[in-house]
């Protein structure tokens, strides 16, 4: 099991916002990344530092963290953001990833 | 723009070894430093290694000691990653990414996982 917990699955209708948490003593006191992996392609960095988007990300991605959990926010959820999405921190000179969260939008 | 293309799928038999590349376009290879993650099947994402600008060495994952070596050909821009000991477990899509310090002009302490190269199928299968 992975040090950073995440649900398997969440799912919401079209146009209603997305939450996603991560979990894990491991983020007390360090920054969260979030992925977007689409079926078939490789993860793209939708937020760093907790809160930054890399430059053209939507800013229906947002993020919040506070003590060992995070969120990843998704507002105005589309069909086209059903993916994986996975968070990730590094601990030490280790990056340590989330089991991965499978975003349904139906 | 930094492009990461990796090489194509490998079908190994268990105890083998594997070499997975990673060329680099668009910046050279000496200006990045390149870590390498794998994705078993229907799973999450697993960090293996890489160059640490702050130490200058590479660090590699508990789980991989010994079994793996990550190494960079700056005369062609590419990276490479063998894993050796080969198993039915390391079925898995590897990954080589880039790990950056800035967003164009926004740099900060903090480095993160900004350009991933498509991903190699490396099948261990007898």
């Amino acid at each position: 099991s992975s040090d950073l917990a995440q649900p398997l699955s969440v799912s919401v209708s079209p146009g209603q916002t997305a939450h996603i948490p991560c979990s894990g003593e491991k983020l007390r006191n360090k920054y969260v990344y979030w992925f977007q992996q689409r079926p078939g392609q490789a993860p793209v960095l939708l937020i760093y530092e907790d809160t930054k988007r890399p430059s053209g990300i939507l800013d229906r991605f947002s993020a919040s963290h506070s003590g060992i959990t995070a969120t990843l926010t998704i507002s105005g959820a589309q069909p086209i953001d059903e993916a994986d999405y996975h968070c990730q921190a590094w601990d030490g000179r280790a990056a340590l990833f989330g089991g991965g969260t499978k975003l349904t939008v139906l | 723009q930094v492009q990461l293309v990796q090489s194509g799928a490998e079908v190994k038999g268990p105890g083998a070894s594997v070499r997975v590349s990673c060329e680099v376009s668009g910046y050279t290879l000496s200006e990045l430093s390149i870590h390498w993650v794998r994705q078993a099947p229907g799973k999450g994402l697993e960090w293996m290694g890489g160059f640490v600008p702050e130490d200058g060495e590479t660090a590699y994952a508990q789980n991989f000691q010994g079994r793996i070596t990550t190494t960079e050909d700056t005369s062609t821009d590419t990276a490479y990653m063998e894993l050796r000991g080969l198993r039915s477990e390391d079925t898995a899509v590897y990954y080589c990414a880039r790990l950056a310090y800035c967003d164009g002009n926004l740099c900060s302490s903090f480095p993160r996982f900004d350009y991933w190269g498509q991903g190699t199928l490396v099948t261990v299968s007898s």
